[in-house]
């Protein structure tokens, strides 16, 4: 069973294109973390949210985090090629004493010239 | 010098094979994780250490061993190597406090034939 859900798998557009990665989940998380991750590396920290409603910016990136602490989206403005990647989400269980980080599958984005 | 090191980058092995894959890390941080990446998976978790005396199984540990050499270092070991064990190898390490920020190693890149 998968803790986090994320949509779309894999989205393709041109550049100067909008676009929404969802992330969802059931289960309640103290914090949700955004990576992405660049053919032959390892995923990058992006943000960290962690208030119900949260919104923070980061250029043209912008992650918020429901309400309720169950899903975040992030949206980027006017793509551009340099933000092809694997964006990964992850939520921290709020269950857990030891603060365990659970991974959606990932949404693959490319962004044409 | 990279903040988490992985040794090999790339490796291609038999089946029966036992393979070590080796994790350092300049981070100084306690906490030190094994993942898997496969295609539409996502990052699964094989195992974990909060401190050198501390080892914890994760979702897909049957198969493979770890050992905490030092706070440092952190490896992963497959004693007989199977086929559906090719996969991306990530090693991560976090603060013990905090909001459980992962920093990824670059990946270890391994082919069972």
């Amino acid at each position: 069973t998968q803790l986090l859900e994320q949509s779309p798998q894999f989205l393709s557009i041109q550049e100067g294109e909008n676009l929404t990665v969802y992330c969802n989940s059931s289960s309640v998380f103290s914090s949700l973390q955004w990576y992405r991750q660049e053919p032959g590396e390892g995923p990058v920290l992006l943000v960290t949210v962690v208030t119900g409603g949260e919104v923070k910016k980061l250029k043209r990136l912008t992650f918020q985090f429901g309400d309720a602490r169950k899903d975040s989206s992030l949206h980027i403005t006017a793509a551009q090629p340099g933000d092809t990647g694997l964006y990964l989400c992850a939520g921290v269980d709020r269950g857990s004493t030891l603060g365990r980080l659970y991974f959606g599958r990932g949404t693959q984005l490319t962004v044409w010239p | 010098d990279a903040d988490v090191t992985q040794t090999p980058r790339n490796r291609i092995t038999k089946t029966g094979k036992r393979i070590m894959l080796e994790c350092s890390q300049t981070k100084g941080h306690d906490r030190m994780y094994w993942y898997r990446q496969d295609p539409g998976l996502g990052l699964r978790l094989i195992y974990y250490s909060f401190d050198v005396k501390d080892i914890n199984k994760g979702e897909i540990s049957d198969g493979y061993s770890v050992s905490r050499q030092a706070q440092a270092k952190f490896s992963l070991s497959l004693e007989s190597a199977i086929p559906n064990q090719t996969a991306l190898y990530f090693c991560a390490t976090s603060p013990a406090s905090g909001a459980n920020v992962l920093t990824f190693g670059a990946g270890s890149r391994l082919t069972v034939l």
